[in-house]
């Protein structure tokens, strides 16, 4: 089946550093979608990228979809303890529509206050 | 006003015992979906359900049985479960977009259900 790599697993970073996490798909997607899940809570849609080479920002994070739509980034920058939790990428591959997103697996957010 | 629910929200039962999870949305959305996390917080999809048809069936034990009434309910039903269930399972909801990339796509989560097999 399509898979999403997501790299890094685990980020450890001091308050106010900056924190990237990547994903990459060896085919291309349609449109790939960002979610945060809070330690003990659900995951929570943050953003949807569909265009080639798209850059989105919502206030500290800029998201980034790459110009092959092969792969996007999530930076956040200065990070907060508000920040912790695991960030995943969801891609959705041409042809698929909506009702299959591959999620990747993750990586997981510490921030050191 | 809860959009996705699920009920329990825990579930700790002996091995070989039969278990359901419910899932309602009030959203309006026409199709629902069944995920599975594990213990390294992989987040699978099991099933996706569209106006009450079965649309994504990965590769899960026939144990497992969607069943979806209505739009607004898709519920998991679990036959003679095994330590390996154990695990987080969350029911999502969303618009169809028929293959529209641009389209409101969003997934909307519910809290979740830890199911723990003893």
């Amino acid at each position: 089946g399509q898979q999403v790599m997501q790299i890094p697993q685990y980020q450890h970073v001091q308050e106010g550093e900056d924190f990237t996490t990547y994903c990459n798909s060896s085919t291309t997607l349609s449109n790939i979608q960002w979610y945060k899940q809070r330690p003990g809570g659900h995951p929570v849609f943050l953003i949807q990228l569909v265009k080639s080479g798209e850059v989105k920002k919502q206030k500290r994070l800029t998201f980034q979809f790459g110009e092959a739509k092969k792969n996007s980034s999530l930076h956040i920058t200065a990070t907060q303890t508000t920040d912790v939790g695991t960030y995943f990428c969801a891609g959705s591959h041409s042809g698929a529509g909506s009702y299959q997103l591959t999620f990747g697996k993750g990586t997981k957010l510490s921030v050191i206050p | 006003d809860t959009a996705v629910s699920q009920t329990p929200k825990y579930l700790v039962t002996q091995m070989g015992n039969d278990k359901s999870i419910k899932c309602e949305q009030n959203l309006g959305h026409d199709t629902m979906y069944w995920y599975k996390q594990d213990s390294k917080k992989f987040l699978k999809i099991m099933f996706s359900y569209n106006n009450k048809e079965l649309i994504i069936n990965e590769t899960v034990p026939n144990r497992f049985s969607p069943k979806s009434p209505d739009k607004a309910h898709l519920n998991l039903h679990i036959n003679s479960l095994e330590l390996g269930d154990s695990a987080v399972y969350f029911c999502a909801s969303s618009h169809w977009s028929s293959g529209n990339p641009f389209g409101d796509n969003e997934q909307f989560f519910g809290p979740g259900t830890r199911l723990t097999v003893l």
